[in-house]
């Protein structure tokens, strides 16, 4: 089975603090994604990578960086936290070129910024 | 672009009643389809897909019929129980894999089912 872990279940910061956000897959997928999760507003892409050090913005990248420097790690980055960037954040990995099918999500990062 | 809209909710059932979950889709060409579900506390985990029209994707109890000429689908159970109560996302992928491959999702909606 594909496993997509996130090192973080919970995390409560202070505004201003830089926040890492792990993911990490087992599957050797090339694709990988950072999203936000906010009740009424669904899934929203934050940035995605389909490579190693490869990295594209998705539909709201303001606030965020990621880091892609090996093929089973990504991590997102908030480099001031602030109290609008509390949310559930879900990593997800799919394999590469030509594949069609499901994203494989991680368990989630619940982050609270006060 | 692409889109996806689902059935607002929240949704409250008894158990063993019918469920139908509508989502609608706005996409070029012909994209698959899928249901995803996240229980209480967890990530999202992929409940059934279809990738072609008139495929029908099931798992669990639960289906869901690609329809391209409603371009529809639509989740049903017939018999939910307690243990259903979770936000289901519909989502749909392009037809064509690349290095931009994403999905893109519904807003969700909230299942809740009652003894």
């Amino acid at each position: 089975d594909v496993k997509v872990t996130q090192s973080s279940r919970y995390l409560v910061k202070r505004t201003g603090e830089k926040v890492f956000l792990e993911c990490v897959q087992d599957m050797d997928h090339e694709n990988m994604f950072w999203y936000r999760q906010d009740p009424g507003l669904g899934l929203r892409l934050i940035y995605f990578s389909y490579d190693v050090k490869m990295k594209e913005k998705g539909d709201i990248p303001e606030g965020y960086s990621v880091s892609r420097e090996k093929k089973e790690r990504f991590s997102l980055i908030l480099e001031s936290a602030s109290t609008n960037q509390t949310s559930m954040y879900l990593c997800a990995s799919s394999p590469g070129a030509g594949y069609t099918g499901e994203l494989f999500f991680g368990e989630g990062s619940r982050l609270t910024v006060l | 672009g692409d889109s996806v809209t689902q059935m607002e909710g929240p949704v409250t059932l008894s158990e063993e009643a019918f469920l139908t979950i509508n989502c609608t889709y706005t996409a070029t060409g012909y994209p698959s389809l899928f249901w995803y579900v996240q229980y209480p506390g967890e990530g999202l985990q992929l409940l059934l897909k279809a990738t072609k029209a008139d495929d029908k994707g099931s798992n669990k109890g639960f289906e869901a019929t690609y329809r391209k000429e409603t371009t529809s689908f639509h989740l049903e159970k017939g018999s939910v129980q307690v243990s259903d109560s979770a936000v289901y996302f519909c989502a749909l992928s392009p037809n064509s894999g690349g290095s931009n491959y994403k999905l893109t999702f519904g807003k969700g909606t909230l299942l809740t089912v009652n003894p």
